[in-house]
This record gives C-alpha cells, structure tokens and sequence, in this order.
C-alpha cells in the first residue's frame, strides 16, 4: 500500500507557466484533497472532491483548476503560475464516515 | 476570527521534561478533534484523536473541553524525536463537519 502519492516531489516554473499536480491514492477513498502550506499561515483548503466526479472550491481557489479523474487520481493544475503560489502544495485523502484525513508527501513549487 | 489558533512557539523543552500546550477553536458545532505531527519539510500523519473522555497514546495525553472550546497535548519524558510541529485540528462545522480546520502548529523542540 502505497497510500498517498504526489508527483513532481519539486518543481520550480517561471511566472505564466503551466503545470500539474497529479495525486493518486490506493486506499480506495471517497473524498481527496488539495492543500497549500506557506509559513506562517498553516495549511489552506484549495479545492476537494467528495466523491468522483464532483469537485468544490475551498479557502482560496483562485489560480487552480482540478480534475477528479477516477476514484484514485486528483490532479491540480496552474494555468498561468504567479509568483503567490510559491507554496508546499499536499494533497490527501478520507474515507467516507471518518474524518482523519492521510496526507502525500508534498510538491515544493517555486514561482520565479 | 480564526477556526483554531494556536500559540506557534517554539516551545524549548529539555530531553525528558514534560511539555504541554493547547489550541481554542471558535465553533462549538465541531465534531471531531485531533492533533497531526508535522516533521520539518514533511506531510502532517495523525498522531491521535481527541476524545471527550481524555484519552493517551503512550507518553502522550490528549484532552477536549467542549465547554471552553479548547484542546490540549501533553508530552511526557520528551525525546529528542519528539522534536516536530503539532496542528491542532478540527472538523469545520461551517462545512458541515465536511472539511478539516488546521491551526498553525505548536513546534516542539528538545534540547539535549
């Protein structure tokens, strides 16, 4: 069991790029998640999927898109990358009836 | 204000003393509660649940007090592995107990 995968593990991008996050998970979850981290403001609700086929915005949104392509893949991606999303980005999962969320490994993004 | 505020620290605690510390969190319709371990430039992994009751895992005890909405983790005998962030989160009743509300940390660091 792998648990929570992420891929890239870092990446660094110049502003106005493209890219995406892909996560996938093994545990056979209903809900996924996209987090960022940045010191000082602890982690922050991008986007979730409560089950396939739907996605909802959280905290802040604006910047991402998401795909819940299957029951295990959840990908994030930045159409065009500003320099504000410089950020450790962690993606996690839960099975439906519990709360503990099981977080991946992270992607260190820089925005230069 | 804030889901859940927590006091950053870092709190310095000496190999083998005892450290504590809480978080206050502001809606008294939050279900669930637990504490996270965060290693330095690692993902947040559970590191137990909050029951009404008080509950302990080993040398750590963990207590809720829903009248005072606040959450505390204690350490005893601290090691220097014990050196990691602690998130004190909640379930956010916004949500619907839906999503997780994360606080800052707590960072923890024994000295030798």
């Amino acid at each position: 069991n792998a648990g929570v995968t992420q891929t890239p593990k870092f990446q660094v991008l110049k502003t106005g790029q493209s890219m995406t996050l892909q996560c996938a998970q093994d545990m056979n979850h209903n809900s996924m998640y996209w987090y960022r981290q940045d010191p000082g403001m602890g982690l922050r609700l991008i986007y979730y999927s409560a089950s396939e086929g739907t996605t909802d915005k959280g905290e802040v949104p604006n910047g991402y898109n998401v795909s819940r392509l299957n029951k295990r893949e959840f990908s994030l991606r930045l159409e065009s990358a500003a320099p504000s999303q410089t950020s450790v980005y962690f993606c996690a999962s839960r099975r439906t009836g519990e709360y503990t969320q099981y977080f991946g490994p992270g992607t260190r993004l820089t925005v230069l | 204000r804030k889901e859940v505020e927590q006091d950053p620290g870092p709190f310095n605690v000496p190999e083998g003393a005892t450290v504590a510390f809480n978080c206050t969190y502001s809606n008294s319709a939050s279900q669930s509660f637990f504490w996270y371990r965060q290693d330095c430039r690692k993902e947040p992994k559970l590191l137990m649940s909050v029951y009404s009751s008080g509950n302990e895992d080993g040398r750590f005890t963990a207590q809720l007090n829903r009248a005072s909405q606040y959450i505390s983790l204690l350490i005893r005998d601290s090691k220097l592995s014990d050196s990691a962030t602690y998130l004190c989160v909640v379930t956010s009743a916004f949500y619907g107990n839906n999503r997780l509300a994360f606080g800052k940390g707590n960072q923890v660091v024994v000295i030798p």
